[in-house]
């Protein structure tokens, strides 16, 4: 089974300004996927960016990229350039191999709520 | 436009009462799944449906059903076992390729509240 921890329930960043979400996830699987998905106001859950494991190169998405620590199993969000449309519940999330049991399953954490300050 | 429609988005019901969620897509997705949203503990797994005429469990489907009769219809009953139904649903789908990145498609939710 795959667990996945944000320590954040909630963060705050100024406009313009850089922030990071953190997230750290537990799986016994050597191949696996990472996400982050942000949740507006709208409900409406949205994929901000996604990190193969097999890939030591860290995703990057225009002003949103990841800090992929395998080792570590840690997977953190930045956020370049703060914009008030960012205001968002951000999800990290992991999902297993296709051949485990858990493919095609999603195992989300509990989000982080991030505030942009104008 | 193309996407995934939940009605309705807010229902209210009684104890003991079974209610169904609707979730309908339009993008030809063979995947689709649903997710129970609470307060602090993200969203977790009811069922998923991977064909038409199939579906699986996910982490919390007792007190619920589902059917896949259809490619862009995955209904979900919330049955009166449910002993904790207020929740937020989401509802979503992805085409077999992208279950294999992650990347699913969301509807918009739907609220249950349990007078």
């Amino acid at each position: 089974a795959q667990t996945v921890t944000q320590s954040q329930p909630e963060m705050s960043v100024q406009e313009a300004e850089t922030v990071t979400l953190s997230c750290t996830y537990d799986t016994s699987e050597s191949d696996y996927y990472l996400f982050w998905y942000k949740q507006p106001p709208s409900r409406q859950m949205i994929l901000v960016i996604r990190q193969e494991a097999y890939k030591q190169q860290n995703a990057t998405e225009n002003r949103f990229s990841v800090n992929f620590q395998k080792a570590a199993k840690s997977f953190s969000l930045k956020i370049s350039d703060s914009q008030l449309g960012d205001a968002a519940m951000y999800f990290c999330a992991s999902m297993g191999p296709i051949s485990s049991g858990s493919a095609r399953q999603l195992t989300f954490g509990s989000g982080t709520q991030l505030t942009v300050l104008p | 436009d193309g996407g995934i429609t939940q009605s309705p988005k807010y229902l209210f019901r009684k104890e003991g009462q079974n209610v169904t969620l609707s979730c309908e897509q339009n993008l030809n997705h063979d995947a689709m799944y649903w997710y129970r949203q609470d307060p602090g503990q993200g969203l977790r797994l009811i069922y998923y449906s991977q064909i038409v005429n199939d579906f699986q469990k996910g982490d919390i489907a007792e007190g619920y059903s589902v059917s896949r009769e259809k490619k862009e219809s995955f209904p979900l009953t919330v049955t009166s076992a449910q002993k904790n139904p207020t929740a937020f649903y989401l509802c979503a789908s992805s085409i077999a390729e992208a279950a294999r990145t992650g990347e699913l498609f969301f509807g918009e939710g739907s609220r249950l509240t349990v007078l």
